[in-house]
């Protein structure tokens, strides 16, 4: 059965803190894995990561995907009130549909 | 600008009822999702559509009817037959091209909430 696994569920950090969120895959035929970050309503999209070992970043934001190992790594280097949101993971395969992991909540207090 | 239409942000329910939720798309994607969030369980798909007059049941689709007549649109009925309705539901699309795809947008969801 394809799943998509993310940890840790909840975390509660510093504004300055440095976090990193971990998710791995059990995707048949898997073409690529997604980061999106959702605050209230609607997620929006983060990166998504088809190659193994290359990092792509967006200010604070950076991810890296290991095929070897199944996972991948969303890090947020100094963290702010306004990273607080949940970070959801998920793993793609031929019939463009995803596959979501149930999300890590992330509360950075001041 | 273009986007995802989710209308109403908020529905109420009474036992026995049959809802329909709207979702509206002007990005000319082919692809449209519906997704059950509850807590603690992540994004979990309920039927989706890659043409128009056609679609798929996901993982959870018992209790649940849609259709695809536009490409526009794929509103999503939640029938008395779902025995646990309450939830945040979210439609996305996806252009559905293959060596095109970027991942999906989302629309702001539905809370439905039974009474």
């Amino acid at each position: 059965e394809d799943k998509v696994v993310q940890s840790p569920l909840s975390l509660v950090v510093h504004e300055g803190d440095t976090v990193t969120l971990n998710c791995s895959y059990e995707v048949t035929n898997f073409r690529s894995l997604l980061w999106y970050k959702q605050e209230k309503k609607a997620p929006t999209f983060l990166f998504m990561l088809t190659s193994s070992g290359i990092e792509k970043k967006s200010g604070r934001l950076s991810s890296i995907l290991d095929k070897k190992e199944l996972s991948s790594i969303l890090n947020i280097t100094a963290t702010q009130t306004g990273d607080s949101a949940i970070y959801l993971c998920a793993g793609s395969y031929n019939t463009d549909k995803l596959i979501f992991g149930t999300g890590t909540r992330l509360q950075v207090f001041p | 600008d273009g986007g995802i239409t989710q209308s109403p942000k908020y529905l109420f329910r009474k036992e026995g009822q049959n809802v329909t939720l709207s979702c509206e798309q002007n990005l000319n994607h082919d692809a449209m999702y519906w997704y059950r969030q509850d807590p603690g369980q992540g994004l979990r798909l309920i039927y989706y559509s890659q043409i128009v007059n056609d679609f798929q049941k996901g993982d959870i689709a018992e209790g649940y009817s849609v259709s695809r007549e536009k490409k526009e649109s794929f509103p999503l009925t939640v029938t008395s037959a779902q025995k646990n309705p309450t939830a945040f539901y979210l439609c996305a699309s996806s252009i559905g091209r293959q060596g095109y795809w970027n991942g999906y947008t989302f629309g702001s969801g539905t809370r439905l909430t039974v009474v």
